[in-house]
């Protein structure tokens, strides 16, 4: 597709399973980032992956999240023994890379809405 | 930590006003981006201003950026329906480490009345 696909588009689970939310970035974007987003808020930066190298998880709140890219291309995003708190639009986004400095605007899903009961 | 704010929290205007919306900031950047996010939907780029600009045109947007000030200004002329959205500021962090990373203020609820 022409832009960034985020599927499920809506996740309702107990609290203490774990989900799997997964985005599709658009093709030819090397940078791809997640983001949280709890109700009326801005957005919490999670996790940033480029190209081969080590993705930057400093945003990730706890243990509890993890999040891979097979093949420079799709990413999953995985929350382990979900809370409530974890409840929140979780955004995905990518753009192109320039190397270094933050200058490409960041094209981005819809979103997985998740609820936690 | 949230480093942009953004400046009302929320503003309502009839349509065809001018809407003004500020961004403030505290620390060096290396560009400043306009988001616009519509309910229920992601986020839609609208503008990047780079640290050594001043002023940017695109469209009905006009974007200021203050750096002595760290702050920068959206205005949105001849404002209608659709204009009714969240629109955010993102700041690039000066550096080399973490510079592709994005922070985001809390947003303008912004809605034009018809």
């Amino acid at each position: 597709g022409a832009g960034v696909s985020q599927s499920p588009s809506n996740k309702v689970t107990e609290k203490g399973k774990d989900v799997e939310l997964r985005c599709d970035p658009i093709s030819g974007h090397t940078a791809l980032y997640w983001y949280r987003q709890s109700l009326g808020q801005g957005l919490e930066f999670l996790i940033y992956f480029q190209g081969n190298s080590a993705p930057d998880k400093s945003g990730l709140p706890s243990d509890r999240f993890s999040a891979e890219r097979t093949g420079g291309s799709v990413s999953t995003l995985t929350i382990q023994r979900t809370q409530q708190e974890d409840s929140a639009v979780y955004l995905c986004a990518s753009s192109f890379f320039t190397g270094g400095v933050g200058n490409q605007p960041q094209h981005f899903g819809d979103g997985t809405r998740l609820s936690i009961l | 930590s949230q480093q942009g704010e953004e400046d009302p929290q929320a503003l309502s205007i009839q349509e065809g006003e001018n809407a003004t919306m500020n961004c403030s900031y505290k620390t060096s950047i290396n560009n400043l981006q306009w988001y616009r996010q519509n309910s229920g939907r992601g986020l839609v780029h609208l503008i990047l201003i780079r640290s050594n600009e001043r002023e940017k045109h695109s469209g009905r947007l006009r974007v200021t950026l203050d750096t002595s000030k760290k702050s920068s200004s959206l205005l949105i002329t001849a404002s209608r329906a659709a204009d009714t959205a969240s629109y955010f500021c993102a700041t690039s962090p000066g550096g080399g480490q973490g510079a592709q990373k994005l922070v985001f203020g809390q947003g303008t609820r912004l809605t034009i009345n018809p």
